[in-house]
């Protein structure tokens, strides 16, 4: 298995609050995402870093920001959460940015907003 | 931009029942073409793969061919088992801005039965 962990696993927050999800790989891989799960609409890209300090959008980003300032860590950060972003997050990688690359998928992050 | 459709779930079956499952997709150039197993509790891993027109991903009693003509990515296994409930996604890689990125169909959970 491919070496991903993502912490916590399991968090309940406040709305209003903010919340810091981490994403580390043993891996070295250059590539690092983040999705939101939720049902009837799959995985959304929320954002995605194609190496240290260079990150970029994906198509559900506005409420969110990230940073990398390693290979090893990707941080997804909810300035100030809110209800509609209570989910199901995952963190994957990929050792490059080709058509063909498979992507390894952490075990997962469950947030819940109140 | 692209898509992946997928067909709805739940699908339910009997042990060694024949499965298929249906992904056509949307794209302005020359995907590649995944399937990606999502077991109870846990994060995404790769089922198969297909590259190219005609190319045939296999991977566990599972193939799903590439079919141009049709856009579609049908995944099938001849005899299933209770072990192979699981959510399945079809998703599709293809360069947008400056990366490669993966665009998922919504999942389809299937149930097989003893």
């Amino acid at each position: 298995d491919a070496g991903i962990t993502q912490s916590p696993r399991h968090k309940v927050t406040e709305t209003g609050t903010p919340v810091t999800l981490r994403c580390h790989q043993t891996e070295n891989h250059r590539y690092m995402y983040w999705y939101r799960q939720d049902p009837g609409h799959g995985l959304r890209l929320i954002h995605y870093s194609y190496g240290v300090k260079d990150t970029d959008k994906g198509e559900v980003s506005d409420g969110y920001s990230v940073s990398r300032s390693k290979t090893e860590d990707f941080l997804l950060t909810l300035e100030s959460a809110t209800s509609s972003q209570t989910s199901v997050y995952f963190c994957a990688i990929s050792e490059s940015g080709t058509s063909a690359n498979e992507q390894f998928f952490g075990p997962g992050t469950r947030l819940t907003v109140l | 931009g692209n898509s992946v459709t997928q067909m709805e779930g739940p699908v339910t079956l009997s042990e060694e029942a024949f499965l298929t499952i249906n992904c056509t997709y949307t794209a302005t150039g020359y995907p590649s073409l995944f399937w990606y197993v999502q077991y109870p509790g846990e994060g995404l891993q790769l089922l198969l793969k297909a590259t190219k027109a005609d190319d045939k991903g296999s991977n566990k009693g599972f193939e799903a061919t590439y079919r141009k003509e049709t856009t579609s990515f049908h995944l099938e296994k001849g005899s299933v088992q209770v072990s192979d409930s699981a959510v399945y996604f079809c998703a599709l890689s293809e360069r947008g801005g400056s990366n490669y990125k993966l665009t998922f169909g919504k999942g389809t959970l299937l149930t097989v039965n003893p």
